[in-house]
């Protein structure tokens, strides 16, 4: 069974301060893990993914994230947060391989102070 | 650009009513796609997964008489929602996941706010 907890439904920050998304994970096989961002009325944006290979992960927008299997964790780190960064973001696990359904967790809502 | 087209984005419809939503892989072949649920300000809840040719295997608590899924094509995924009730009104997505990228991330529709009125 697989199940990840995003620590913090809301996370607010001032416009060029860190940004930090905490996500833990939990899974009987070696996982996938994702980080999509939805901005309102809209799909859903892959940032970033980890699939076994470097444990420190870039993705678009600045964004990265760094798989530390002895915390199972997969926080999302941005050095600098824009405006535009202002979004729903939603860490996602998965078994590995392509037939394995996406487990979401309860999504972090980041809110950009100017 | 976008890969996963989901159409309608908007549908207002009376109750007992059915309405279909469809989610089209553009430029690869989706061999699994995904259907999700979104209540405001909530995760994602996945109400069923198929696979293309085969019927969708649906989580624990989705009537699967109620919301019919087909996958007929490597490109095309069906959500029917039957007999709409306003408690149905919600937001849909689907997903598709096959041979873009890695394989192995998904990728998303704008989504289907459907209103039963």
């Amino acid at each position: 069974a697989q199940s990840v907890t995003q620590l913090g439904s809301h996370v607010s920050v001032s416009e060029g301060a860190l940004v930090l998304l905490r996500c833990n994970y939990s899974s009987s096989v070696p996982p996938y893990l994702f980080w999509y961002v939805q901005y309102p009325n809209q799909g859903l944006q892959l940032l970033l993914k980890y699939t076994s290979a470097a444990t420190l992960v870039k993705g678009i927008n600045g964004f990265e994230a760094e798989f530390k299997k002895s915390e199972t964790s997969f926080h999302l780190t941005k050095p600098s947060a824009h405006m535009s960064d202002a979004a729903e973001y939603f860490c996602v696990v998965s078994g590995s391989g392509n037939t394995g359904k996406l487990i979401f967790g309860q999504g972090t809502t980041l809110q950009v102070k100017p | 650009g976008a890969v996963v087209s989901q159409h309608p984005s908007r549908v207002i419809c009376k109750s007992g009513t059915s309405v279909k939503i469809e989610c089209r892989s553009l430029d690869f072949q989706a061999t699994t796609m995904f259907w999700y649920r979104q209540f405001p300000k909530q995760s994602l809840m996945l109400m069923a997964t198929s696979n293309e040719g085969s019927k969708a295997t649906y989580e624990q608590g989705v009537e699967k008489d109620k919301f019919l899924i087909n996958h007929a094509s490597l490109t095309l995924s069906t959500l029917t929602v039957t007999s709409a009730h306003p408690e149905d009104s919600s937001f849909y997505i689907c997903s598709a996941r096959g041979q873009r990228g890695s394989g192995t991330e998904a990728f998303f529709g704008q989504g289907t706010r459907l209103t039963v009125v």
